[in-house]
C-alpha cells in the first residue's frame, strides 16, 4: 500500500530481551518520527529524523532505545534489555518535510512479559 | 506540567448535540497548531490544522488564542461516527520540530 508501514503489528518478548521494530514510510517522505503510546495517554515523541539523520533524539527515554534509518527510507528502533515498562504500542509517522502533514502506521503493539 | 494539557473525558453526548473540547499548551514558541483524530486501537489521523483567524470544515470548527495558549475545537450536529479521542497538538518551528500531542479528549455520541 501506500501508507506508512509498521512490522510486526504485535510482538510479545520476555524481560531482558531484544526487540526491533520496523517502519516503511512513504515513498519520498524525507521526515521520519518514532512515538510511543500507552494506555490512556497520547503519543509521547521519542526520536525524529531528517533524511539519514537523528535531528532529534531527546525523547529516548534511556540508552537503551537506539533508531537507525541509514539509506533515509526504512527505519527501525531498537530496544535492548527491554523491561515490562516498554510495553506500548511504538507508532511511526512520515512527512515530506517537517512542516507537511505527517502520516502515521498503524503501530507495533509491544508486550513484554 | 505536561506541555499539552487536556481534558480526558469522556465527553458522553446525544447525536445532534455540539460539543467543544479545549486544550491548553505551555510552550509560547509553539507555531503550528492540529487537531488530530484517533479511534480505538487505530493510528492518529490529522482531523484539521488550526489557524490563528480560526477555520472551519465543514461540522468543525477550530479556533486558537494566542495570548491565552488555547485551542478549541467546536463539533457541531454531532454524528455517531464521531465516537472517538480528539488529540490537541503543537509544534514549534525552531528546535524539536516533532508534533507534540496532548492526552487526548475523548467523545462518544449516543443515539
Amino acid at each position: 500500500g501506500a501508507g506508512v508501514s509498521q512490522t510486526p503489528s504485535n510482538k510479545v518478548t520476555e524481560k531482558g530481551k531484544y526487540v526491533e521494530l520496523r517502519c516503511d514510510p512513504i515513498s519520498g517522505h524525507t521526515a521520519l518520527y518514532w512515538y510511543r503510546q500507552s494506555l490512556g495517554q497520547g503519543p509521547e515523541f521519542l526520536i525524529y529524523f531528517q533524511g539519514t539523520g537523528a535531528a532529534d533524539d531527546s525523547g529516548l527515554p534511556n540508552d537503551r532505545f537506539f533508531a537507525v534509518r541509514p539509506e533515509g527510507s526504512v527505519s527501525t528502533l531498537k530496544i535492548q534489555r527491554t523491561e515490562r515498562g516498554d510495553s506500548a504500542v511504538y507508532l511511526c509517522a512520515s512527512s515530506l518535510g517537517t512542516g507537511s502533514e505527517a502520516f502515521f502506521g498503524q503501530g507495533t503493539r509491544l508486550t513484554v512479559v | 506540567r505536561k506541555e499539552v494539557e487536556q481534558d480526558p473525558g469522556p465527553f458522553n453526548v446525544p447525536e445532534g448535540a455540539t460539543v467543544a473540547f479545549n486544550c491548553t499548551y505551555s510552550n509560547s514558541a509553539s507555531q503550528s497548531f492540529f487537531w488530530y483524530r484517533q479511534d480505538c486501537r487505530k493510528e492518529p489521523k490529522l482531523l484539521m490544522s488550526v489557524y490563528s483567524s480560526g477555520n472551519e470544515d465543514g461540522r468543525f470548527t477550530a479556533q486558537l488564542n494566542r495570548a491565552s495558549q488555547y485551542i478549541s475545537l467546536l463539533i457541531r450536529d454531532s454524528k455517531l461516527s464521531d465516537s472517538a479521542t480528539y488529540l490537541c497538538v503543537v509544534r514549534l518551528d525552531t528546535g524539536r520540530r516533532a508534533l507534540t500531542f496532548g492526552s487526548g479528549t475523548r467523545l462518544q455520541v449516543q443515539p
